[in-house]
C-alpha cells in the first residue's frame, strides 16, 4: 500500500535555510505536493512537482524529487518566523479520484 | 481560496448521536472529498465525490456515509457518533482545469464526548 513519512519537527534560526524531508512508496505516483497549516488553519497548497521531474524552484522555495529513491524534499530559503508551521507531504497517484495520501506532517519551528 | 467552506466551524456532540457536516463550494468544482486529521496520521481521505450523486469510500469510511445532491454541497454523515471519530474534519475539491491542485477548506473540529 502507499505510505508517506516525514520527520517529526524541524528546528532553525531565522534567516537560514530549512530543508524538510519526505519519502514515498508508491512508484505510480503521478504529483507530488507540499502543503503548509498554520495553527487552526486549513492546509494551503505550497507547491508542487509532476514525477518527470527533479527540481522546481518557485521564489524561496525549492522542491527536489528523487524518483530512484522516492525521495522528496521542500528547502526554504532565508525562513522568516512566519514560515513556522506544519508542513505536509502529499502524493497522488495514478487513480481516478485525484486522491492524495498524506505524510504525518513536520513541525518547522523558526528561532529569531 | 478556493471559494470552500464548512459548517459548522466547532461542534460538541455526544456519543451516539447523529452529526451532519457541511461542505459548500460555489466555483462548480466537480470533485469534492471529506478527509479527517489526527495527530501523527496527517489527512486521511474518508470519501470523496465525483459529481451528483456519485461517490466513493476512501482510506477510513466506515462509520461515516456522504451524500452530494446537489453541486455545490457535499454532506459528511455520522450515522451515531463515537469518541473515536473526534477529530478535524476537513473538505477539499479539485479544480476542472487543474485537477491535480487540491484546496482545503478551513475546517471542522469535531468532539465527541
Amino acid at each position: 500500500g502507499e505510505d508517506v513519512e516525514q520527520s517529526l519537527f524541524l528546528s532553525v534560526r531565522e534567516g537560514d535555510s530549512s530543508v524538510i524531508n519526505c519519502t514515498y512508496t508508491d512508484s505510480s505516483s503521478t504529483y507530488l505536493y507540499w502543503y503548509k497549516q498554520e495553527p487552526g488553519a486549513g492546509l494551503q497548497l505550497l507547491t508542487y512537482i509532476f514525477s518527470n521531474m527533479d527540481m522546481k524552484q518557485d521564489q524561496r522555495l525549492t522542491v527536489l524529487l528523487n524518483k530512484k529513491d522516492k525521495h522528496l524534499s521542500l528547502r526554504i530559503a532565508d525562513t522568516q518566523t512566519g514560515d513556522s508551521a506544519i508542513y505536509f507531504c502529499a502524493e497522488r497517484s495514478n487513480n481516478a479520484g485525484n486522491m492524495l495520501t498524506f505524510g504525518g506532517g513536520t513541525r518547522l519551528m523558526v528561532k529569531p | 481560496d478556493a471559494g470552500i467552506t464548512q459548517s459548522p466551524r466547532h461542534k460538541v456532540t455526544e456519543t451516539g448521536t447523529p452529526v451532519t457536516l457541511r461542505c459548500h463550494q460555489t466555483e462548480n468544482h466537480r470533485y469534492m472529498y471529506w478527509y479527517r486529521q489526527d495527530p501523527g496520521h496527517g489527512l486521511r481521505l474518508i470519501h470523496y465525490s465525483y459529481g451528483v450523486k456519485d461517490t466513493d469510500k476512501g482510506e477510513v469510511s466506515d462509520g461515516y456515509s456522504v451524500s452530494r445532491s446537489k453541486t455545490e454541497d457535499f454532506l459528511l454523515t455520522l450515522e451515531s457518533a463515537t469518541s473515536s471519530q473526534t477529530s478535524v474534519y476537513f473538505c477539499a475539491i479539485t479544480q476542472g482545469v487543474r485537477p491535480y491542485e487540491q484546496y482545503f477548506g478551513p475546517g471542522t473540529r469535531l468532539t465527541v464526548t
